[in-house]
């Protein structure tokens, strides 16, 4: 069955990029219908797509983090990762990566278990 | 692009019926036929519960239900169970220039 699960530092100073990184296991990444994202989740708040690549390379952002975010993918390794800029501390959240089922339908599943990046100094 | 506005809290008793609403607007809800509904255990990643207004995705239990009208979708638990405590959160498609929302999310507490 698919799974997800993300990787990377814990730790981002302030001003610096945040980088992590989603390993695809249990199916391919390439080839098929779905987009791959990424969601976010500060803690005791709610949910926020971040944005989302399909195997092509194509990219969708959220129009309130498209200047800061950078989505990439490398399908030799069934891997896509996200790049978050000049972070601050509203950036501390919990991130998420899942499957994103688009082209006329719209629902993520199944998602990683996600990881704490904390924005400090 | 504002959050869908969810109540902050819904509470029912084990066997009881509860229906959490998910208020969105024109530009996404009332336009897309394209809501989904996520449970999130504490300390979990969520989990799809609902797709496209009312699909139930395998393995999911048939007591939650989904159902729109208008800007507004809603989800029913159905027989409330001890394990459904969790937070609920909708989603909604909004166009090619939002793309997504996601709404405020719901604490279910099963008394």
């Amino acid at each position: 069955q698919l799974q997800l699960q993300e990787s990377g530092p814990g730790l981002v100073k302030p001003s610096e990029t945040l980088s992590l990184t989603c390993t695809v296991s249990g199916g391919s990444i390439s080839g098929s219908s779905y987009y791959w994202g990424w969601i976010r989740q500060p803690p005791g708040k709610g949910l926020e797509w971040i944005g989302s690549i399909y195997y092509s390379g194509s990219t969708y952002y959220n129009p309130s983090l498209k200047s800061r975010v950078t989505i990439s993918v490398d399908t030799s390794k069934n891997q896509f990762s996200l790049k978050l800029s000049s972070v601050t501390a509203a950036d501390t959240a919990v991130y998420y990566c899942a499957r994103h089922v688009w082209y006329g339908l719209w629902y993520f599943d199944p998602w990683g278990r996600g990881t704490l990046v904390t924005v400090s100094s | 692009q504002s959050a869908l506005t969810q109540p902050a809290s819904v509470s029912g008793s084990p066997g009881q019926s509860i229906t959490i609403s998910c208020t969105g607007t024109s530009s996404d809800v009332g336009s897309y036929n394209l809501v989904s509904w996520y449970q999130q255990h504490p300390g979990k990643a969520p989990k799809l519960m609902i797709s496209e207004v009312s699909k139930r995705p395998s393995g999911v239990s048939n007591r939650f239900s989904g159902s729109k009208s208008g800007n507004t979708a809603s989800l029913t638990i159905s027989g409330l169970q001890a394990e459904d405590e969790a937070d609920y959160y909708c989603c909604s498609y909004a166009g090619s220039s939002t793309f997504g929302v996601f709404g405020t999310g719901t604490k279910v507490t099963v008394l």
